[in-house]
């Protein structure tokens, strides 16, 4: 398909084990976004990738988390040592990098729950 | 920080009354103004962008208006139908080069 691609759809993990989330971006998509949407708290934006490099990482809670994006394509969302308050809905966007007027795009999300 | 407020929280209108959903925005240095649709367990699919310089976008029965100088942004759609039932979010994008969500407007088309 030729929209944002994320996975897993949902995850399931026990507190203080690590996950993974994965982000595919629209082709020729330079920027990619990470923002994560709580139960009642809309949506916060996490990082921010223009290529490869987050000149806007402002938005991670804690060093817990971290993000890398490599080829200037796929990203990946890391959080260690999970915590309940972690739980949330985890969406991906990309756009036209380097210019404001795009829109962004958003992928389905990945849905965390901690146990 | 900008804040972005979206009113009312939730509404329910029957089938074919014009649906009119507000947004309010604190720090008018913005660079565009996004509407987004969100249905249950789904992403966001974007509906309309206005650029700062811009007064209002139409795409169909959509019609989203910006007064950046009062800070706010109206979304109208015609016509409701109930596939139109969703939350629909506000976004503004502003410095550097985040978006900044209101909370959502649920919205149910009662048949």
């Amino acid at each position: 398909g030729a929209g944002v691609s994320q996975s897993p759809s949902n995850k399931v993990t026990e507190k203080g084990k690590d996950v993974e989330l994965r982000c595919d971006p629209i082709s020729g998509h330079t920027a990619l976004y990470w923002y994560r949407q709580s139960l009642g708290q809309g949506l916060e934006f996490l990082i921010y990738f223009q290529g490869n490099s987050a000149p806007d990482k402002s938005g991670l809670p804690s060093d817990r988390f971290s993000a890398e994006r490599t080829g200037g394509s796929v990203s990946t969302l890391t959080i260690q040592r999970t915590q309940q308050e972690d739980s949330a809905v985890y969406l991906c966007a990309s756009s036209l990098g380097g210019v404001f007027n795009q829109p962004q795009h958003f992928g389905d999300g990945t849905r965390l729950s901690i146990l | 920080k900008q804040e972005v407020t979206q009113i009312p929280a939730a509404l329910s209108v029957p089938e074919g009354e014009n649906l009119v959903l507000n947004c309010s925005f604190t720090d008018s240095a913005i660079y565009n103004l996004q509407w987004f649709r969100q249905d249950p367990g789904k992403g966001l699919t974007s509906l309309l962008l206005i650029q700062s310089s811009q007064r209002e976008q139409t795409s169909g029965r959509l019609n989203a208006s910006l007064d950046k100088s009062s800070g706010r942004s109206t979304l109208y759609i015609a016509a409701s139908q109930p596939g139109d039932s969703a939350t629909y979010l506000c976004a503004v994008r502003y410095g550097n080069n985040r978006l900044a969500f209101g909370k959502g407007n649920q919205v149910v088309v009662i048949p």
